[in-house]
């Protein structure tokens, strides 16, 4: 069965520095999202992106967040100048087309800030 | 600000009874539906949606969706202890974004 796959699973990085996570999306998926969950908190919309460009975005997904597909099978999500509160689980997710918007989650990446 | 709200629980169930978890939302223009599963430390997994008014039926999970009362429910007949589990509920508009609720702990008691 087809499934979105996430790299690494966990990141340590200092602050102020900048990480890339990547995720592999359902092959034949068109739309692609990241979503955050703080440590006991909801799960949180970040991003979406679709045709090779941001579909919409939250308040959270600030400048120093961005997103790139670059090729026909990675998406990443870049954060620069990382923050402590950027700590929290990072699941990218994807959702196919023809009206089928069900989406489909990553196992995550675990981003720790120190 | 569009709200999703579930009880935090935990519901605690025997096994084997059904389990109901209830979700309101507050954006009348919602127009899709989901239940996912989260177990402690993974990422959440798609269960159930529906998009229409009434029932949905798949296997031991049943989604209810009234959206005149902006309610969706989910049960879960003979439940088993690998039943427990967060319950997310999320909610979709036309962008295709999903708002997700607090979740319901699960406890299903052997």
């Amino acid at each position: 069965e087809p499934e979105v796959t996430q790299t690494p699973s966990h990141q340590v990085t200092q602050m102020g520095q900048e990480v890339i996570l990547r995720c592999v999306p359902i092959s034949n998926h068109l739309y692609f999202y990241w979503y955050r969950q703080i440590l006991g908190q909801k799960v949180e919309f970040l991003v979406s992106f679709y045709n090779n460009e941001i579909s919409e975005k939250s308040e959270i997904f600030d400048d120093r967040f961005s997103v790139e597909r670059p090729d026909g099978s990675n998406f990443t999500l870049k954060i620069r100048s990382t923050k402590l509160e950027d700590s929290a689980m990072y699941f990218c997710a994807s959702s196919g087309t023809g009206g089928r918007h069900e989406q489909y989650f990553g196992p995550g990446t675990r981003l720790t800030v120190t | 600000q569009k709200e999703v709200e579930q009880n935090s629980g935990p519901l605690s169930v025997p096994e084997g009874a059904i389990a109901s978890l209830n979700c309101t939302y507050s954006d009348r223009g919602s127009q899709s539906f989901f239940w996912y599963r989260q177990y402690s430390g993974k990422s959440p997994e798609l269960i159930m949606f529906i998009y229409s008014n009434g029932d949905k039926e798949d296997g031991r999970f049943t989604a209810q969706l009234n959206k005149a009362s902006q309610y969706v429910s989910l049960l879960i007949r003979d439940s088993q202890p690998s039943d427990s589990a967060t319950y997310l509920c999320a909610v979709g508009d036309n962008s295709y974004k999903l708002i997700f609720g607090s979740g319901t702990r699960l406890l299903v008691r052997p």
